[in-house]
């Protein structure tokens, strides 16, 4: 089956534009993670659910950053008010539960603040 | 400090050679060890885990844990140019909010 998609893949946004980043996790997984990727360092996590909820989201940079899957499948994060630094690529994976150890990863997207 | 450091390198090396990637961590908690490959533009792609310590080798790979020293290392037998990537190792305790390395940057060289 397909993996992890991502949309859109690149996004340039003017400072103080709200944008909206999309996750399809592979089929039948339960856990979905979101990351953020800053250019020459490692993912560093945001925020985990597991189906609809959200048992995680202590990596959130600040209140500005939102993410929910309502239905335990796609999931979206949301930046409100864009800031320069906000400027990464953005990671999201999935994996069956309890297999947070077996993470898939889709492509990302590259998220540009002007 | 952070909670897992890798040397980010550049690291390169001449096709064929054996490969040591390693990371240092500091949260004795930690029970899960996975080494992820990173091309450039794309997704991380889980190369192996290994639960606990010890040893565990697919192929051209072994990955070592050492929990005593808090030390894990990625050996890459036979490197060739199509492993030119970043390697990011990463960790998880019980839980499962996973850390990773900033990763080490390779190139094999033809």
């Amino acid at each position: 089956g397909a993996g992890v998609s991502q949309s859109p893949r690149y996004k340039v946004a003017k400072r103080g534009q709200d944008v909206a980043l999309r996750c399809d996790p592979i089929s039948g997984h339960v856990s979905l993670f979101w990351y953020q990727q800053a250019l020459g360092q490692g993912p560093e996590f945001l925020t985990y659910f597991q189906n609809e909820a959200q048992l995680d989201k202590s990596g959130l940079p600040s209140d500005r950053f939102f993410a929910e899957r309502p239905e335990g499948s796609v999931s979206t994060l949301k930046i409100q008010r864009t800031q320069k630094e906000d400027s990464a690529v953005y990671l999201c994976a999935s994996s069956f539960r309890d297999r947070a150890h077996e993470q898939f990863f889709g492509p990302g997207t590259r998220l540009t603040v002007l | 400090q952070k909670e897992v450091e890798q040397d980010p390198g550049p690291l390169s090396v001449p096709e064929g050679a054996i490969v040591s990637l390693n990371c240092t961590y500091s949260n004795s908690a930690f029970q899960y060890f996975m080494w992820y490959r990173q091309y450039s533009r794309k997704g991380p792609e889980l190369l192996m885990y290994t639960y606990s310590s010890g040893n565990k080798e697919d192929g051209r790979f072994t990955a070592q844990v050492d929990k005593s020293s808090k030390y894990i290392s990625l050996f890459i037998r036979d490197s060739q140019p199509s492993d030119s990537a970043t390697y990011l190792c990463a960790m998880k305790t019980s839980y499962d909010k996973v850390i990773f390395g900033p990763g080490t940057s390779l190139s094999v060289i033809p």
